[in-house]
């Protein structure tokens, strides 16, 4: 089924370690996005790309870094994790900057920092 | 500061009745708005979007939802409820690339 999916969906991490979340995306989309989510905050815009070989800082972009090499992969990095980086991590593409067509989201990695 | 809000965090309805969540947004244009569902362990589905044109605009699953310039507001309703409804709902606002999600109303459903 065509769609966004993310791996893994699962990970316990020590604190001060590094990990990289895969994004992935089969529509042929121009624009990725991730976010997280925390409760009673909603989503909050970490990074995204207009297109490939191009990323952008969101709203909270502080601990992450992303790459986007391919068109139909972005990845999420945290090079040193911090118990504040405990959420679920949507990704999320759209095929125009807008939004016109919504996004379509991936179903969520959920990521524990101790 | 561009914002949404929804100011009801948990919501439980009989099934068979009427459902209204509310979504005001604090904008400095007229944004595309958009209502989203999560299920449990789900990523977020697109229910609706409202671009222009008609305020009323029709969605997925039987919802709907009415755009009030005058109010900033973006109100999703169904007309009755039923169990699989329970889940998540999430009011985003934005443009360009900077969608704005609110903080989400959780429904409930009873029995």
């Amino acid at each position: 089924n065509a769609g966004v999916t993310q791996t893994p969906k699962f990970r316990v991490l020590k604190t001060g370690q590094s990990m990289t979340l895969l994004c992935a995306q089969d529509m042929n989309h121009e624009y990725m996005y991730w976010y997280r989510q925390d409760p009673g905050m909603g989503l909050r815009l970490i990074h995204y790309s207009v297109g490939e070989g191009t990323t952008a800082k969101g709203e909270v972009p502080d601990g992450y870094n992303v790459s986007r090499l391919k068109k139909q992969n972005f990845l999420l990095g945290l090079e040193s994790a911090a118990p504040s980086q405990t959420s679920v991590y949507f990704c999320a593409s759209s095929s125009g900057l807008t939004g016109n067509y919504g996004y379509t989201f991936g179903s969520g990695t959920r990521l524990t920092v101790v | 500061a561009q914002s949404v809000t929804q100011p009801d965090i948990h919501i439980t309805v009989s099934e068979g009745a009427s459902l209204e969540l509310r979504c005001n947004y604090s904008y400095g244009a007229t944004p595309y708005l958009f209502w989203y569902v999560q299920s449990p362990g789900q990523g977020l589905q697109l229910l609706l979007k409202y671009f222009s044109g008609d305020t009323l605009v029709q969605g997925i699953k039987g919802f709907e939802a009415e755009f009030k310039r005058s109010q900033s507001s973006f109100n999703l309703r169904k007309p009755s409820v039923h169990w699989s409804d329970a889940a998540e709902y999430f009011c985003a606002v934005g443009r360009a690339s900077k969608i704005i999600f609110g903080s989400g109303t959780r429904l409930s459903i009873r029995p």
